[in-house]
This record gives C-alpha cells, sequence and structure tokens, in this order.
C-alpha cells in the first residue's frame, strides 16, 4: 500500500484559495488517490477522487501530475467552514478500505 | 453514495465489560469495515467484516477481543470485549459502494 505524506497543519483565511499537496511516490498502476475531509466528532466524509490529469466537482477539484507521484486538492475560496482535518489515500478501487490513513492536514481557516 | 449510521453514539462503560457497536448502512455495499480512531490522531483499520465468515483483522487486531458480525449486506457489529481504560477511543464504521468509501458518525467508547 502507497504511503502518503502531507503537511502536517495549513492555515488560510476566507475567501482564498487553499491548495493541499500530497505525495504519494510509491503510487501503484491501478491505485486511484481519494481524498476525505474530516470534522471533530464526525467520520470522515468523500471529496474527490481521481486517477490522472484534473477531476472537478462542486465542492474541489483534484490535480493529479502526469507520473502520479503526487496530487493537489484545490478548495476554492474556503469559509471558517472548511476548518477540519484533510486525508488524501491512495489504493486500488477493488481494495477500497485498505487504504492506509496518514496523518491528515489540519486546515484551519480564519476570519 | 450511502449513508451509514451507528448505535451508540456514545457511551461509558466499566472495565471488565462488553460492548457491541451496530453499524447499519442504507443500501447495499460491498465491502464493510471497522476503524478505531484515538482523539486528535489518524484512523486505524481494525479489521475487514465479511459476510457470512469470520472478519480479516489486521496487525494487532484480535478476534477474542474484537468480535465482528456481518449478517448481511448493509448491516455489521463490532464488539469491544473485556474493556479497559485503553480501549477508550471513537469506533468508526465504513462501507464500500462503487468503488467510493463511506463513513458512520463513529461511536465514542469512555472506559473507565
Amino acid at each position: 500500500l502507497a504511503k502518503t505524506t502531507q503537511p502536517i497543519s495549513m492555515d488560510s483565511y476566507e475567501g482564498q484559495e487553499v491548495n493541499i499537496t500530497c505525495s504519494h511516490n510509491n503510487i501503484a498502476t491501478n491505485d486511484y488517490i481519494t481524498w476525505y475531509q474530516q470534522f471533530p466528532s464526525q467520520g470522515p466524509r468523500f471529496i474527490i477522487q481521481g486517477y490522472k490529469t484534473k477531476v472537478t466537482n462542486e465542492v474541489a477539484s483534484l490535480f493529479i501530475p502526469a507520473d502520479r507521484k503526487s496530487s493537489t486538492l484545490s478548495l476554492p475560496r474556503v469559509s471558517l467552514s472548511d476548518t477540519a482535518v484533510y486525508y488524501c489515500l491512495v489504493g486500488a478501487s477493488t481494495n477500497a478500505g485498505k487504504s492506509t490513513f496518514g496523518d491528515g492536514t489540519t486546515l484551519t481557516v480564519k476570519p | 453514495s450511502a449513508v451509514i449510521s451507528q448505535k451508540p453514539s456514545r457511551d461509558i462503560c466499566q472495565r471488565g465489560t462488553s460492548l457491541t457497536i451496530q453499524c447499519q448502512v442504507d443500501s447495499q455495499v460491498t465491502m464493510m469495515f471497522w476503524y478505531r480512531q484515538q482523539p486528535g490522531q489518524s484512523l486505524t483499520l481494525i479489521a475487514t467484516a465479511n459476510q457470512g465468515s469470520e472478519a480479516t483483522y489486521e496487525s494487532g487486531f484480535v478476534i477474542d477481543k474484537f468480535p465482528i458480525s456481518r449478517p448481511n449486506l448493509t448491516f455489521s457489529t463490532l464488539t469491544v470485549s473485556n474493556m479497559s481504560p485503553e480501549d477508550s477511543s471513537i469506533y468508526l464504521c465504513s462501507g464500500t459502494s462503487t468503488d467510493t468509501q463511506y463513513f458512520g458518525p463513529g461511536t465514542r467508547l469512555t472506559v473507565l
């Protein structure tokens, strides 16, 4: 299982775009990259998943370079409610659930 | 998507007793899992709950301590047996649907 490395914490201000980068140098050919958001006292919530290039949904974008050894979660115009821990996971879709949770990135959005 | 609920949401238990946590999914999921999360820390996978057969445990977790059942595609239970204060943690249920993993809200367990 590919190990992931993320910054432990990040600070931002309301209205800014936030980019959180995750390194996964040992990603396998059939691995997907998935990001989760977790608020205190709640379970992780799925944000976005991708395999290569760029994926966008209503809450975030995921940028994956050609070598797939890293990925960047982009949160546009963050608000105070985006303060949470963000986890990057790498694993095969057929092995979903076996992906190892890293330490995550604690994002603090300030007014 | 799948919505996952857990019962109880929290409990305070005496050492030496056991607690069974229930996990219900609103739709059929391919796989179900149980995780543990210490306050302020990341998630650790305890086991994969297999329908109709014994769960598959990760290193450091054993069936005698964490017996798991999964009688059908939408329900699973995790029992924390012979509890000690070190078992105080948040226990989360998870299910996989269309290659996406969903999580329950967690059960906060405090052992005195």
